[in-house]
């Protein structure tokens, strides 16, 4: 199955500054996704990063603050923008397609805390 | 309301001890449901996928299995060993991608 190798897996940032994050899959996979996870709670959908074309964003998660590319099929980026304590969680990217065998396969998460 | 609820919250076993942890979900359409496990500081990793018509699926000492009609699902854990201390969330999926997740059950194994 393929491998998503995200980073950095972890940061302490101080608010106001922004930080991107890059997911990097050793496969073409068909779809890709951005999910928060904040302590004790369950994983939420930020966006569907489509491969050549805006982000498409789950309601309460907007392009200004989390702007997100998608060159190709291997590649992709979340950038955490503006950023407050209340950004602090973990981040993390999903890969689904033929190479996952249509499962979906995470990266190992980026710790982002916010100062 | 999370359409995924996950019980109990945490457990403690003993090395060696099996342990159950349960899922209820809502999700409608129902497509498939998996169970991952999640390290501290990973990514989710996949144990099993079952289907609406299969009922149950193993994983070497992981067993999981789902009551489509009754929207209940479990996951055994056989034997614990100490490396099976992780949070173990349970995920729904519709005919779309979209995925329901769980909050999780943390499961600590003592020596």
């Amino acid at each position: 199955s393929a491998v998503i190798s995200q980073k950095p897996s972890r940061d302490i940032c101080q608010r106001g500054t922004s930080l991107t994050i890059q997911c990097q899959v050793d496969s073409q996979v068909t779809m890709m996704f951005w999910y928060r996870q904040q302590p004790g709670q369950s994983l939420t959908l930020i966006a569907t990063a489509n491969q050549g074309s805006e982000a498409t964003y789950e309601s309460g998660f907007v392009i200004d603050k989390f702007p997100i590319s998608r060159p190709n099929l291997t590649f992709s980026t979340l950038t955490v923008s503006n950023m407050s304590p209340e950004d602090s969680s973990i981040y993390l990217c999903s890969g689904s397609g033929q190479a996952t065998n249509y499962g979906y396969t995470f990266g190992s998460g980026t710790r982002l805390t916010v100062v | 309301k999370n359409q995924v609820e996950q019980s109990p919250q945490s457990l403690i076993i003993l090395e060696g001890k099996n342990c159950t942890l349960q899922c209820n979900y809502t999700v409608s359409p129902f497509s498939n449901l998996r169970w991952y496990k999640q390290d501290t500081g990973r990514g989710p990793v996949s144990l099993t996928i079952m289907t609406f018509s299969e009922n149950t699926k193993s994983n070497g000492r992981y067993t999981a299995t789902l009551d489509a009609d009754t929207k209940q699902s479990s996951l055994h854990i056989t034997a614990s060993q100490l490396s099976d201390s992780a949070s173990y969330i349970c995920v729904v999926s519709r005919d779309d991608y979209k995925l329901s997740f769980g909050a999780g059950t943390t499961v600590t194994v003592r020596a």
